[in-house]
């Protein structure tokens, strides 16, 4: 009984390039939530998607970041044209319904901008 | 919106003493999560406790949500039990959760 998947473990991406982040859910859980922990800092809400919709985006910063999670494959967080400031462990957790119901947490991918 | 607060932010300990964390939330809540960040960075989920008492070996958690906080107690504490706990709480129709900014454990042997 797998739990969250993400992968990579750790990314390393030059200034300006892009960032693809990984996350497989709990086989039977269909919500997937985005976080990002900035150094020395507790974890940000990013993202909320179900299955091919975006429920609530209202952490996510405005311009380079994008989120998405098709009907088959993984759930995918990009950013483009990273920035140093982007350097942070991104968690990705998925839980079976929205309310009421743990979220289980994926080991994350420590994200490295040179 | 809804504010989470730890407390304290750091706390040494000797190997075998007991202690409480504390979270305090300042609306009501659908979900209450503890967490122990261990020092590779993974999360453990701890306890999903919105309201009650729950027990898991050494540790134990208390939420009394009519009074908005949430109590940790680690007894007989180990090396092992070092990092960062956090306490998030879920208030909302989309079950985001908001994280407190963690205690800090240090046990030393």
């Amino acid at each position: 009984n797998a739990g969250v998947m993400q992968n990579p473990r750790h990314l390393v991406r030059r200034r300006g390039q892009e960032a693809r982040l990984r996350c497989s859910p709990m086989k039977g859980h269909s919500h997937v939530y985005w976080y990002r922990q900035l150094p020395e800092e507790g974890l940000k809400f990013m993202v909320y998607l179900q299955k091919e919709n975006i429920i609530d985006e209202s952490g996510m910063p405005k311009e380079r970041f994008s989120a998405e999670f098709p009907k088959e494959g993984p759930s995918i967080l990009r950013i483009q044209q990273v920035v140093r400031g982007d350097s942070a462990a991104y968690f990705c957790a998925s839980s079976p319904g929205s309310r009421n119901q743990p979220q289980h947490f994926g080991d994350g991918t420590r994200l490295s901008i040179l | 919106g809804i504010q989470v607060e730890q407390s304290p932010p750091d706390l040494i300990l000797q190997e075998g003493a007991n202690s409480t964390l504390r979270c305090n939330f300042s609306d009501s809540v659908n979900n209450l999560q503890w967490f122990h960040q261990n020092p590779w960075g993974q999360l453990i989920n701890l306890f999903y406790i919105p309201s009650g008492t729950k027990q898991n070996g050494r540790l134990s958690a208390t939420t009394v949500a009519t009074e908005r906080y949430s109590l940790l107690y680690i007894s007989s504490s180990q090396t092992t039990d070092s990092g960062v706990y956090f306490c998030a709480v879920g208030s909302s129709n989309t079950g985001k959760l908001i994280f407190g900014q963690g205690t800090t454990l240090q046990v030393k042997p």
